[in-house]
């Protein structure tokens, strides 16, 4: 267990809205993950962070943005939410002395856009 | 853009076969992954190899990195059906230490009893 949770676990919101979703992490890793996973594409990075205020774009960040402004949250906000996104959402953490970097998974959050 | 194919993408056995999934890229990464997950929860981390032509094992599943550093098998023998779920792999890519990972599309394993 890496503790890593995400809130919502599961969300319905309408089309146009904007949609925050939150990492948090209690072991002070510095690199932290988000994914989408749906059938057929395995998981996707969306965007991820090297520290405090230090994040990059992942091969399929449009419509997407994220901040973390301390060492424990990392959140990503749909601006205004499409269809398109509705999508599992999974949060990792690289752990510290890892050789090959290997990553570790919050449970998940299930979006529906309607 | 850098693919990982995995195939098959679905598999059903029975309880006692044995199996092998495929991880192929045309590109070189520096260590690659297995992951194992359940529905409704996030993947779980079996195994990393790191060396071409590394074998490891854990229990009845044993996991191998090509010589080149291309490609990696999981090989489970007498399944049973507790191995029920989607098998990951992911290669480390990218340039200096970000630690990015792109994965394979997966393959759903069902052990019928």
């Amino acid at each position: 267990d890496a503790g890593i949770t995400q809130s919502p676990r599961h969300k319905v919101t309408e089309t146009g809205t904007p949609v925050t979703l939150r990492c948090h992490q209690t072991e002070n890793h510095r690199y932290m993950y988000w994914y989408r996973q749906d059938p057929g594409h395995g998981l996707r990075l969306i965007h991820y962070s090297y520290g405090v205020k230090d994040t990059d774009k992942g091969e399929v960040s449009d419509g997407y943005s994220v901040s973390r402004s301390k060492t424990e949250d990392f959140l990503l906000t749909l601006e205004s939410a499409t269809s398109s996104q509705t999508s599992v959402y999974f949060c990792a953490i690289r752990s510290r002395g890892t050789v090959g970097n290997e990553q570790f998974f919050g449970p998940g959050t299930r979006l529906t856009v309607l | 853009t850098q693919l990982l194919e995995q195939s098959p993408q679905f598999l059903s056995i029975q309880e006692g076969e044995n199996l092998t999934v495929y991880c192929n890229s045309s590109s070189v990464f520096s260590s690659l992954q297995w992951y194992r997950q359940e529905p409704g929860e996030g993947p779980v981390l079996l195994v990393t190899v790191v060396t071409g032509g590394e074998v490891k094992k854990l229990k009845r599943l044993t996991f191998q990195f090509g010589d080149a550093r291309k490609d990696s098998s999981l090989h489970i023998t007498a399944a049973q059906p507790g191995d029920t779920g989607l098998y990951l792999c992911a290669g480390a890519i990218g340039s200096g230490n970000t630690g990015k990972l792109i994965f394979g599309q997966g393959t759903t394993l069902q052990v019928k009893p």
